[in-house]
């Protein structure tokens, strides 16, 4: 099976220290996210990348938070200067998104980032 | 208000039994509707679309209600197995960035 696959998967930091999360999108989709889960949040939109290029990083704090995608097998999160409140699972996801109809919503995660600052 | 609201639960029934959970949304434009599960401290995964004229898929049928912005998933005869937590997912427009998840109703099957 395809699978989307991320490193690390837990971290465990001090406030103040680099964090960079790593993606490796299914080949083949053309669309990547990140997502941060929290209980008290559920589901959060960070970034959302298509054919590479970032259209939506409104739900990051841009103050510290930074999403790329070097290229097409490869999107990073970083977060610098991590605190404790990011403490929580980050996940990526890709799609394959195309100009019509069904299947074009439909995400596959990958295993999930913990992190946890200390 | 929140676009995509679910009841947290738990839902705690035994094993055979039909649970069903509601979903609600708040943009009437949306156009897509999902299930995603996702089990204990693993990521979520595709459960079933949600259409229009509602669809079953083995023990899992889901429904949708346009008039009343709200879709359903109704488990039958429950498994052990089927205990995680159930991620309700609406879509509006072709476009895989106005994805907005629910928080999840967690279920957990009992002996």
């Amino acid at each position: 099976d395809a699978r989307v696959t991320q490193t690390p998967r837990h971290k465990v930091t001090e406030m103040g220290q680099e964090v960079t999360m790593r993606c490796q999108p299914i080949l083949g989709h053309n669309t990547v996210f990140w997502y941060r889960q929290t209980m008290m949040q559920g589901l959060e939109l960070l970034a959302y990348f298509r054919n590479r290029a970032p259209l939506d990083d409104s739900g990051m704090p841009k103050d510290r938070f930074s999403a790329e995608m070097p290229d097409a097998t490869l999107a990073t999160l970083k977060i610098q200067p991590s605190e404790p409140r990011d403490s929580a699972v980050y996940f990526c996801a890709s799609g394959l998104e195309t100009t019509w109809g069904a299947g074009a919503n439909v995400l596959t995660f990958g295993a999930g980032s913990r992190l946890t600052v200390l | 208000r929140k676009e995509v609201e679910q009841d947290p639960g738990p839902f705690n029934v035994p094993e055979g039994a039909t649970v069903a959970f509601n979903c609600t949304y708040s943009n009437s434009a949306s156009q897509s509707f999902f299930w995603y599960r996702q089990d204990c401290r693993k990521e979520p995964k595709l459960l079933m679309s949600v259409y229009s004229s509602g669809n079953e898929d083995g023990r899992f049928t889901a429904q949708l209600n346009r008039a009343s912005q709200y879709i359903s998933l109704l488990i039958r005869d429950s498994k052990l197995s089927d205990s995680a937590t159930y991620l309700c997912v609406v879509a509006y427009g072709g476009s895989q960035g106005n994805l907005i998840f629910g928080k999840g109703t967690k279920l957990s099957v009992k002996p």
